[in-house]
């Protein structure tokens, strides 16, 4: 069975801290995809990053960086000098080799603060 | 240009009632899915078409019909909805299916209230 955890359900910070989100992840599959998605309140699920399993390669892009490590199931994301307009809901998902379904962890509310 | 977009953004509707909810997509992608979400959860998928054919299930009640007039447009027909059935619908696309590396595309989501 595939599973993923984000056991942060909320983070609040001040504006222009860093702030590390937190996704551990469960699969048998020896292919899989990881994903981040960020939900503001309007509610559309933007698509932020996908890492393939066999790609290990941390990623930055802008403030945004994200660390994949495949020894701890991880894959945490990290917003340096946060913005208001972080605030958002954040999703970490999983998908299999096979098949189209995206299997998402329980998402962290993170609050920016000004 | 990766946009999906859903009509209406909100809907409200009786439980008698028998609407429609649309989503349109022109990035040539290959499969369609809807999503419900409740508040403070993550999407639950409902349904994927796969080059227009239903491919999943997720043991949806029939009160939920699923149509895909072609490769760019998907529709959820709801009919004899409960209160239950409020929530947050969200479409989204994707340009492969099955196997491979790939993503889905959201939509901004359709509000739905059932009275």
């Amino acid at each position: 069975a595939q599973k993923v955890t984000q056991a942060q359900t909320e983070i609040s910070v001040v504006e222009k801290e860093d702030v590390t989100l937190d996704c551990v992840y469960e699969t048998r599959d020896t292919t899989y995809y990881l994903f981040w998605y960020k939900q503001p309140p309007s509610g559309e699920l933007v698509f932020l990053i996908r890492r393939n399993s066999f790609d290990e390669q941390n990623e930055i892009s802008g403030r945004y960086s994200w660390n994949f490590q495949k020894s701890t199931s991880s894959f945490n994301f990290t917003i340096t000098a946060s913005q208001v307009v972080d605030s958002a809901v954040y999703f970490c998902a999983l998908r299999g080799e096979y098949g189209n379904k995206l299997v998402f962890g329980a998402g962290t509310i993170l609050r920016v603060k000004s | 240009d990766t946009e999906v977009t859903q009509t209406p953004k909100h809907l409200v509707m009786g439980m008698t009632n028998k609407k429609s909810l649309k989503c349109e997509q022109h990035m040539g992608h290959r499969a369609m899915y809807w999503y419900k979400q409740k508040a403070k959860k993550p999407p639950e998928l409902m349904f994927v078409y796969s080059y227009e054919k239903l491919s999943i299930n997720e043991s949806v009640p029939s009160r939920f019909s699923p149509e895909c007039p072609n490769s760019s447009l998907l529709n959820l027909h709801l009919h004899a909805l409960q209160p239950e059935d409020s929530a947050l619908y969200l479409c989204a696309s994707s340009p492969g299916q099955g196997k491979g590396a790939y993503e889905q595309y959201f939509g901004p989501g359709t509000r739905l209230t059932v009275t």
